[in-house]
């Protein structure tokens, strides 16, 4: 079964520093791997996904993020931190069958300190 | 945004009492979901829809039933809601192809007292 592991419920940043928010997935086949924000008391929103093809992914809002194959990682980074990115973070893993499930991590919290 | 709505927004009920939480899309969208977040789990997929009348369960199904009778509404069901079901309900659809991304309702934040 696939799966994704995030590394830390909570990061906390200064404003204008490196953002970097681990996610590292398992997955027999090649996998479909998104990244989610939520702001407070809304759903989720894409800021950006990997299927196939380059493996530097860029999403809204100034984020990017790297698949690695050889350590079956999908990090997510910015490199200078907003307050306004302020939010929880969701990594998942699309499983690459018939129902086409959607597998999340436990969410990182993200602070940004002034 | 896409179009799915989410019913009620909030909800307080008690335990014991039946509850239906309704999902209503306007994209077409062949497959529909129910998640639960609860803090320090993330988003747990309680059931999924591939179809109309087409339904399977999540890995946390139990004490949840669904039905979906049209492509646009989705309801999900807690038969005897307990206070282990106080959760935020985010329904999410999505289109076919494991490469395509899941969009999300607003969420129901329901309470059982």
């Amino acid at each position: 079964a696939q799966s994704v592991t995030q590394l830390g419920s909570h990061v906390s940043v200064s404003e204008g520093a490196l953002v970097l928010l681990r996610c590292n997935y398992s997955s027999s086949v090649p996998p479909y791997l998104f990244w989610y924000v939520q702001y407070p008391n809304q759903g989720l929103q894409l800021l950006l996904k990997y299927t196939t093809g380059a493996t530097l992914v860029k999403g809204i809002n100034g984020f990017e993020a790297e698949f690695k194959k050889s350590e079956t990682s999908f990090h997510l980074t910015k490199p200078s931190a907003h307050m306004s990115d302020a939010a929880e973070y969701f990594c998942a893993v699309s499983e690459a069958s018939g129902t086409y499930k959607y597998i999340f991590g436990t969410g990182t919290r993200l602070k940004v300190l002034a | 945004d896409a179009g799915i709505t989410q019913s009620p927004r909030h909800k307080v009920t008690e335990t014991g009492t039946p509850v239906t939480l309704r999902c209503h899309q306007t994209e077409n969208h062949r497959y529909m979901y129910w998640y639960r977040q609860d803090p320090g789990h993330g988003l747990r997929l309680i059931h999924y829809s591939y179809g109309v009348k087409d339904t399977d369960k999540g890995e946390v199904s139990d004490g949840y039933s669904v039905s979906r009778s049209k492509t646009e509404d989705f309801l999900l069901t807690l038969e005897s809601a307990t206070s282990s079901q106080t959760s935020v309900y985010f329904c999410a659809i999505s289109g076919w192809g494991p490469n395509t991304e899941a969009f999300f309702g607003q969420g129901t934040r329901l309470t059982v007292v």
